[in-house]
């Protein structure tokens, strides 16, 4: 059973179009997260839930709006993209916010925008 | 503000000798400490975290890492590496307070040889 899923895997547009990404998680977490991993192999995060309330907004364009509908999903919608969102989206999950919890990631998202 | 310094980009060892993965920090409070390890075209995996208590924490597949709060450091160990150990390897870091935001390193490529 896959702990972290995430649809698609990969994902190739065209600039200017809007795209979604979807992450569910089965471990019974309450928190869930967003990442994105640039070429560099840079992992930086965007975005983290706690039970569909957003409680880390990092410095990201608002093209970019995470949503919640419940606390085993969290998807990632992309408007008007850019050539600079191409990168590899990871999604993941913790069971709490607790600074201390372990954090398990999805097989990640391979977006390319041409 | 935390950082997390990885000063080499790539680590080549024989197999069968022992390994280290260097880690620095930097952080305001008590750290929490982590390691993860990618392989191609896959997510993050979670191999071991230091919390509190013991320096010396063991985690997955044989891996070990040593907390030194002088010198900021939690470098990765193995004491006998073997070919399929070669993967991305990251090291990351929050802090009390933090909400788990992690702040990951830059990634250190093992490559493990016959």
């Amino acid at each position: 059973d896959t702990a972290v899923s995430q649809t698609p895997k990969y994902l190739v547009t065209q600039m200017g179009n809007d795209k979604s990404i979807k992450c569910e998680q089965n471990l019974g977490h309450d928190t869930m997260y967003w990442y994105k991993q640039d070429s560099k192999k840079f992992l930086k995060i965007m975005f983290s839930y706690n039970n569909k309330e957003l409680i880390i907004n990092e410095t990201v364009p608002n093209r970019f709006s995470p949503k919640s509908p419940d606390k085993a999903h969290l998807n990632l919608h992309i408007n008007s993209l850019e050539l600079g969102d191409s990168a590899v989206y990871f999604c993941a999950s913790s069971q709490l916010t607790g600074d201390t919890d372990t954090q398990y990631f999805g097989p990640g998202t391979r977006l390319t925008v041409l | 503000a935390q950082s997390v310094a990885q000063p080499e980009d790539q680590v080549n060892v024989a197999e069968g000798n022992p390994l280290t993965v260097k880690c620095t920090y930097s952080v305001s409070g008590n750290p929490y400490l982590f390691w993860y390890v990618q392989y191609p075209n896959r997510g993050l995996q979670f191999l071991l975290k230091y919390i509190t208590g013991d320096n010396l924490v063991k985690g997955s597949y044989g891996f070990e890492a040593e907390f030194n709060k002088s010198q900021t450091s939690f470098h990765l160990k193995k004491p006998s590496a073997l070919v399929s150990d070669s993967a991305l390897y990251f090291c990351a870091v929050g802090f009390t307070g933090g909400g788990n935001k992690l702040t990951f390193g830059t990634g250190t490529q093992l490559k493990v040889e016959l």
